[in-house]
């Protein structure tokens, strides 16, 4: 099973600022990697996948890197609007199981 | 536009059964994978199974704490897929929302859709 595990829990940042969002696998997963958005009240929306291709209409301040184990979401000057929390998500083929990360939360400092 | 919507949640006994339903527009639901997640009351997202489009035979796989007592099926003439749940317990409740399985770099393994999630409350 790989255990995908992100940091920080909590990260507290003002508007403007840059975050910089770590997700960690267990084993290598090469670069099958998706990053999620949650708002309050919401259900998630794809952000990236691939670790660095961002989905469709998702704005150029999100920045995905990384492979084998360790990846980055980059989010380069926050909006109100990206005050939320964030998953990571891998997939095993053999047993099938997707799996996500416990979440990283970005609030307003 | 993509849309999926979950209907079919609500109160529900300890080890009694539900359905929920999830109906997609916007795409050729025959043609892909769907998935459902869910989500605990303050907690993060549980994966719970999928099920593959006729094109790869249409089988399903789930996660280890529904293995046994959840199974998934579609209905493509239709465009919707189902999630029955039975033998439901506390740990069971949760919003639960159906996905559409992405496909990129020859796999499929994330989830680019998402419908809006109904609420399952396991309860006496």
């Amino acid at each position: 099973e790989i255990v995908l595990t992100q940091s920080p829990a909590t990260l507290s940042l003002s508007p403007g600022e840059r975050a910089i969002l770590s997700c960690r696998a267990s084993q290598s997963i090469s670069n099958f990697l998706a990053w999620y958005q949650q708002k309050p009240g919401q259900t998630p929306r794809l952000l990236m996948y691939d670790a660095s291709k961002r989905a469709t209409g998702i704005p150029a301040r999100f920045s995905g890197s990384g492979s084998g184990t360790d990846f980055t979401l980059t989010i380069s000057s926050l909006e109100p609007e990206d005050f939320a929390v964030y998953y990571c998500q891998q997939r095993t083929n053999w047993p099938a199981d997707f799996t996500f990360g416990p979440g990283t939360k970005v609030d307003i400092k | 536009e993509v849309q999926l919507v979950e209907s079919g949640g609500g109160l529900v006994q300890p080890g009694r059964s539900l359905r929920l339903s999830c109906a997609a527009s916007g795409f050729t639901f025959g043609d892909y994978a769907m998935s459902w997640v869910r989500q605990a009351p303050g907690k993060g997202l549980e994966w719970v199974g999928f099920i593959r489009s006729k094109a790869f035979g249409g089988t399903t796989e789930f996660a280890a704490s529904v293995k046994g007592r959840f199974t998934i099926s579609r209905d493509d003439s239709k465009s919707i897929a189902y999630l029955q749940m039975n033998s439901l317990t506390a740990e069971d409740a949760g919003v639960y929302s159906c996905n559409r399985v992405g496909y990129a770099s020859g796999r499929y393994y994330f989830f680019d859709h998402w419908g809006q999630g109904t609420l399952v409350t396991v309860s006496s």
